[in-house]
């Protein structure tokens, strides 16, 4: 079973609007951490935000949140007043477990984002 | 900052041959993590290393083998190369109660 899921394979978003890329996923450990990255054209994995399972609050990074709903197991980044940069494939991923130094990430398929000026 | 180092950048090898991927990672992080992502998928996780042992084998061709060495660099070592091997190989590492995981440029492998 996907343990990620990304269900907008694209997306398009007028420039300094706000766009909300959905994930959710699934897990039976209580303790596990949720992660997003950008992977512009280029190629490279850009680390963007994390929210842990037992953080109350949504995590935040300037421009981007992260909409915990916990309950609902998503984990929908929003980006703010979108730029032009911003046109990537973004990834939701997942650790299982706590704070274990051996635990890989598992990653969805992604969402390709496209900003329009 | 440092960050983590992966070369080369790119390498073309032919049917057959054989290839070595190395990575650098992040002073005093201690954990190694190794993934493939070939063109228009998602990072699929081949393995993981913590203080030089092998904690995690995720779906890894027999093919290939990987080690971590004494200081701390890792290889990634693809024996008869084909073709389905072309992908983009993403070296990451982490430090054991950080809950980031850093990754380098990648590697770009083509198989012709």
């Amino acid at each position: 079973a996907q343990k990620i899921t990304q269900t907008q394979p694209g997306m398009f978003v007028q420039e300094k609007e706000a766009v909300t890329l959905d994930c959710t996923y699934d897990t039976s450990d209580p303790s596990y951490g949720l992660f997003w990255y950008k992977q512009p054209s280029s190629g490279e994995m850009i680390f963007l935000i994390y929210q842990g399972s037992y953080d109350q609050q949504n995590a935040t990074e300037g421009r981007y949140s992260l909409n915990f709903q916990k309950a609902r197991k998503s984990a929908n980044l929003v980006i703010s007043a979108s730029q032009l940069g911003d046109s990537a494939m973004y990834f939701c991923a997942m650790r299982e477990g706590y704070g274990g130094a051996t635990n890989k990430l598992i990653f969805g398929t992604g969402t390709l984002l496209a900003v329009q000026p | 900052a440092a960050g983590v180092i992966q070369s080369p950048r790119h390498l073309i090898k032919e049917k057959r041959e054989t290839a070595t991927l190395k990575c650098y990672p992040i002073p005093r992080h201690d954990t190694v993590y190794w993934y493939q992502q070939g063109p228009g998928q998602d990072p699929q996780f081949l393995i993981s290393f913590y203080e030089k042992m092998q904690s995690d084998k995720g779906s890894i061709p027999d093919r290939f083998s990987a080690q971590q060495f004494s200081d701390y660099h890792s290889e990634l070592n693809m024996s008869s190369l084909e073709l389905g091997d072309s992908a983009l190989y993403f070296c990451a590492s982490s430090i054991g109660e950080n809950y980031g995981y850093t990754f380098g440029s990648g590697t770009r492998l083509t198989v012709v």
